[in-house]
C-alpha cells in the first residue's frame, strides 16, 4: 500500500528553527513535494526534491533521502504567519502522475 | 502563469440537490485535473483523476455515480456531487496540470460545500 507519515502537530517559537518530517512507503516514486496550507485555502507550493540532498529556497529547505524513505522540511526565523498546515506529497511515477499526500502537519508558531 | 480557479467558491445547499463545481485553467491547457476532497483538519485524499476527452479514474472508495465529473475540455473540468447528504460536505479542491508544464501539479482556490 502506500503510506506517508507525517507528525500530526508541533508548537515552535517565532525567530526559532523547526524541522517536519516526512516518512513514505510508496510502490513508486517520480519526486516529493512540500506545500503549505492555510486553514479554508488550497495548498501553495514550497518546494521539490526528485534526486537525494538539500534544496534551499530562501527561509525554507527541503531534505530527500530516496534510500530511507525519508524528507523533511526546515523552516528557519519562524514567523507568526508560518503558522499552518505543511502537506508532503509523493508524486507516482505510473500513469497519471497522480500526487499521494501525506497526513498533515499543523505547526502553531508563539510569540 | 499556471492559474487555476475554482467557481463557486462557496456553496450551501439542501440535502437531496445536487450541486456542479468547476475548475478551470486560466492560462494553460491541462490535459489531465485531479479533484481532491478534505475533511476539517485533515489532508488532501484524492478522489478522482480526469483526462480530456476522457472517463474519468477513481480512487478506491469513490463513488462514480455519486461524484460525477466530466473534462470535456482542455482548460474546465466539473464535478457534480449527485443527491448531496450532510456528510458530503467538505472542502473540495481541484488541480490541474499540462504537458508544457511538465508534471507539475497547479492547484485551484478550493470550494466549500455545506449541505443542510
Amino acid at each position: 500500500g502506500q503510506n506517508i507519515d507525517q507528525p500530526t502537530e508541533m508548537t515552535a517559537t517565532e525567530g526559532a528553527i523547526v524541522q517536519i518530517n516526512c516518512t513514505y512507503q510508496t510502490s513508486g516514486f517520480n519526486g516529493l513535494f512540500w506545500y503549505q496550507q492555510h486553514a479554508g485555502e488550497a495548498p501553495t507550493f514550497l518546494s521539490y526534491n526528485v534526486l537525494d540532498g538539500l534544496e534551499e529556497k530562501g527561509r525554507f529547505s527541503s531534505f530527500l533521502s530516496r534510500s530511507k524513505g525519508y524528507s523533511y522540511l526546515l523552516l528557519k526565523e519562524l514567523q507568526m504567519k508560518d503558522s499552518a498546515s505543511y502537506l508532503c506529497a509523493v508524486r507516482d511515477p505510473e500513469g497519471t502522475y497522480k500526487y499521494i499526500f501525506g497526513t498533515g502537519t499543523r505547526l502553531k508558531v508563539l510569540a | 502563469g499556471a492559474v487555476v480557479s475554482q467557481h463557486p467558491s462557496w456553496v450551501i445547499c439542501k440535502s437531496g440537490t445536487s450541486v456542479k463545481i468547476e475548475c478551470r485553467s486560466l492560462d494553460f491547457q491541462a490535459t489531465t485535473m485531479f479533484w481532491y476532497r478534505q475533511f476539517p483538519k485533515q489532508s488532501l485524499m484524492l478522489m478522482a483523476t480526469s483526462n480530456e476527452g476522457s472517463k474519468a479514474t477513481y480512487e478506491q472508495g469513490v463513488e462514480k455515480d455519486k461524484f460525477l465529473i466530466n473534462h470535456a475540455s482542455l482548460t474546465l473540468s466539473t464535478l457534480t456531487v449527485t443527491s448531496a447528504h450532510p456528510e458530503d460536505s467538505s472542502f473540495y479542491i481541484c488541480s490541474a496540470r499540462g504537458v508544457r508544464k511538465g508534471y507539475e501539479q497547479y492547484f485551484g482556490p478550493g470550494t466549500r460545500l455545506t449541505v443542510t
